[in-house]
């Protein structure tokens, strides 16, 4: 039973397209992120809700815009595609005891044409 | 603004050899996290060390955390081929931000 799932897995799209990516997770955890992993593998931290309100906003342009219908879930929504934004992006939650860890998904490779 | 580094980038070594990789910062973090991701896969926890100067021992991983809590290092002795990864370190900068170092790849080679 997977504990954070990502929708879809890959994600082929031209630029200028509006796409979303979902994520779950089963582990009863109120804090939910997105992070980006680039093309030299670094993972930098774009949103964290908790309990779906949000926590934190990185530098992250207004197109992209998250969603957290219930503390579950937390979606991406990404407007106007760029080819900058090609990347792999990955949901993760924090169960908020500290020293726990991140429970990251599989993540989503965004490719945009 | 607080940052991790980490060294060596990249690193291949053949089956049995023994490497460190290191993860360091200019600031103090409370605890420092070590994550190992597969391809295609998200990171997955190792271990979490918080005290300066703790040493934790995973079966052929140990980790270290320095003094000053502002640096920690990886040793795996003997490595397998199936320590192939990307290993990042991670640390809690402010409430519920985990930031991560840019990570070592590195390859075993049988």
């Amino acid at each position: 039973d997977t504990a954070v799932s990502q929708t879809p897995k890959y994600l082929v799209t031209q630029m200028g397209n509006d796409k979303s990516i979902k994520c779950e997770q089963n582990l009863g955890h109120d804090t939910m992120y997105w992070y980006k992993q680039d093309s030299k593998k670094f993972l930098k931290i774009m949103f964290s809700y908790n309990n779906k309100e949000l926590i934190i906003n990185e530098t992250v342009p207004n197109r992209f815009s998250p969603k957290s219908p219930d503390k579950a879930h937390l979606n991406l929504h990404i407007n106007s595609l760029e080819l900058g934004d090609s990347a792999v992006y990955f949901c993760a939650s924090w169960g908020g005891i500290n020293l726990s860890p991140l429970h990251f998904g599989n993540g989503t490779r965004l490719t945009v044409t | 603004t607080q940052l991790l580094e980490q060294s060596p980038q990249f690193l291949s070594i053949q089956e049995g050899e023994n490497l460190t990789v290191y993860c360091n910062s200019s600031s103090v973090f409370s605890s420092l996290q070590w994550y190992r991701q597969e391809p295609g896969e998200g990171p997955v926890l190792l271990v979490t060390v918080v005290t300066g100067g703790e040493v934790k021992k995973l079966k052929r991983l140990t980790f270290q955390f320095g003094d000053a809590r502002k640096d920690s290092s990886l040793h795996i002795t003997a490595a397998q081929p199936g320590d192939t990864g990307l290993y990042l370190c991670a640390g809690e900068t402010s409430y519920d931000k985990v930031i991560f170092g840019p990570g070592t790849s590195l390859s075993v080679i049988p």
